[in-house]
C-alpha cells in the first residue's frame, strides 16, 4: 500500500461514453501526475500539478481532461476516446519541487493503476 | 528535454546470479536518479535513488552506480531470487523539477 489510491481498478467504455478516473493520495503530498503506460511507451508522462495548479501538459489530446480540485485529489475526464487509448493509467504524486529543494522526499509514490479498454 | 535510455529490455538469469541493468540520461543538469519496480497489477514502487552528489549506493543486494562524467548509472541486484522478477524502471529527473522521464523498462526474470 503506497497511500495512493486509483478507482476504479478496471473499466471498460465505448467511444462514445464519458467517464472519470479518479485518484486520492494520503501523504499530505502537494504535487500530483497522470501517466499512461502501454506497450508502446512504458511510462508517459500526461499531466502535473503542483498545489492544484497544472504546471505541465505533455501535449496530450483534449479529450483527456484533468481536473485537481485540491492536492489530495486528481481526476481525468475521459470523452469519446479511441481504441489507441486503451492502456493502463497510473497516478503518482510526490512532495512539491520547493519541497524537493528543501531536501525533503524526493520520491513519486504510485498508485495501482486504472486498466482502461477502449471498444 | 531529458533522454533516458535503457538496456537491456528483456532479461533472464538463474536464481542466485546477479543482474545488471543500465541506463544513460541525456541532460547534464538532472542530479536524482530512482530505480523503480513494478509487479504484475501494481503501480512502480521506489526501489533505491541515487543524488549526483554520491558515486555508488547499496541497499542490501541492491546496489545503483552513478557515472556523471559519462552520463549513465546501473542498477545491480546480486544473489537473484524468483520474487525479484518484475519490471523495472530507471528515470532521471533535476531535483526541483517536479518530475522524472523513465527509460521504457526491463523485464527481469529470475529461473528458480
Amino acid at each position: 500500500e503506497t497511500g495512493v489510491t486509483q478507482t476504479p481498478r478496471h473499466l471498460v467504455m465505448g467511444m462514445t461514453n464519458k467517464k472519470s478516473l479518479k485518484c486520492e493520495q494520503h501523504l499530505g503530498h502537494n504535487a500530483m501526475y497522470w501517466y499512461k503506460q502501454s506497450a508502446k511507451k512504458p511510462l508517459e508522462l500526461m499531466f502535473v500539478y503542483n498545489f492544484k495548479e497544472q504546471t505541465e501538459n505533455n501535449s496530450v489530446p483534449s479529450r483527456f481532461s484533468p481536473e485537481c480540485p485540491n492536492s489530495s485529489h486528481l481526476f481525468l475526464h475521459l470523452h469519446t476516446l479511441q481504441p489507441e487509448d486503451s492502456a493502463l493509467y497510473l497516478c503518482a504524486s510526490s512532495q512539491d519541487e520547493w519541497g524537493r529543494d528543501r531536501g525533503m522526499d524526493y520520491e513519486q509514490y504510485f498508485g495501482p493503476g486504472t486498466r482502461l479498454t477502449v471498444t | 528535454g531529458e533522454n533516458v535510455e535503457q538496456h537491456p529490455s528483456t532479461l533472464s538469469v538463474q536464481e542466485g546470479d546477479s543482474a545488471v541493468i543500465k541506463c544513460t540520461y541525456s541532460d547534464s543538469a538532472s542530479n536524482y536518479f530512482p530505480w523503480y519496480k513494478q509487479e504484475l497489477g501494481k503501480g512502480p514502487q521506489l526501489i533505491i535513488d541515487i543524488r549526483s552528489n554520491v558515486g555508488e549506493k547499496k541497499d542490501q543486494r541492491i546496489a545503483v552506480t552513478l557515472n556523471k562524467t559519462a552520463k549513465h548509472f546501473s542498477l545491480h541486484i546480486t544473489e537473484t531470487q524468483p520474487e525479484d522478477s518484475a519490471v523495472y524502471f530507471c528515470a532521471a529527473s533535476r531535483t526541483n523539477a517536479g518530475k522524472s522521464t523513465f527509460g521504457d523498462g526491463t523485464t527481469l526474470t529470475v529461473k528458480p
